[in-house]
């Protein structure tokens, strides 16, 4: 069990246009979800966290009107990059939780912004 | 912010040889500690979840080891083969009574050269 997809996989855009990101927890049912970025050489950090049904709790740092969360069910979760810069060009992993401390990961996102 | 740190940052070994890497942290003041394997393109897979001070998990040629006392985790790797090739992640959860997130540390990226 726990498969979890993320579409697309990679996805180059042109600055000051919009990117949505699509997670889907494909077998089990996820009442939390994490969204990651990882830049060149760091490690992965968190952006924010989302229950279902319920506003996005963003970390410090990560503006939520720029990175829009949408956690509308228990298996689906999109992250949109609005606006997107250059500097908005990471890695960005999803991650829904099973239950506490039983977390999975989606494969990923590339975001190139030109 | 909790610095987790992991060494080396890439190795590289021959197929049959064993290898290890470390996981360090300053505080105990966590739940557990994650050891995922991350393959380029896909999803980070859990290899390990410890909680307790002298831990050890295995799990076939893989093995962990976790000391809370003095801040350090290790991952052992008997008889790499090229399939082992990974970027190797420790993570820990519930850092500092907190319910959510991990922290992860940059990862030990592993070549087996067949």
């Amino acid at each position: 069990g726990a498969v979890v997809s993320q579409h697309p996989s990679w996805v180059i855009c042109k600055s000051g246009t919009s990117v949505k990101i699509e997670c889907r927890s494909l077998d089990f049912q996820a009442t939390t979800m994490f969204w990651y970025r990882q830049f060149p050489k760091q490690s992965l950090m968190l952006m924010a966290t989302s229950n279902e049904g319920s506003k996005a709790t963003y970390e410090q740092g990560v503006e939520k009107d720029k990175f829009l969360i949408n956690h509308a069910s228990l298996t689906l979760s999109t992250l949109t990059v609005t606006s997107a810069h250059p500097e908005d060009s990471s890695f960005y992993i999803c991650s829904p939780r099973r239950e506490i401390y039983e977390q999975y990961f989606g494969p990923g996102t590339r975001l190139t912004v030109t | 912010i909790l610095n987790v740190e992991q060494s080396p940052q890439s190795l590289h070994v021959q197929e049959g040889d064993s290898t290890n890497f470390t996981c360090s942290f300053p505080s105990s003041n966590f739940y557990a500690l994650h050891w995922y394997r991350w393959e380029t393109a896909k999803s980070p897979e859990a290899l390990f979840v410890m909680t307790l001070n002298g831990d050890e998990k295995k799990k076939g040629r893989i093995s962990a080891t976790l000391n809370t006392k003095e801040g350090y985790s290790y991952l052992y790797i008997k008889g790499s083969q090229p399939e082992d090739s990974a970027t190797y992640l420790c993570a820990l959860a519930g850092y500092g009574g907190s319910q959510g997130n991990l922290i992860f540390g940059k990862g030990t990226k592993l070549s087996v050269k067949p």
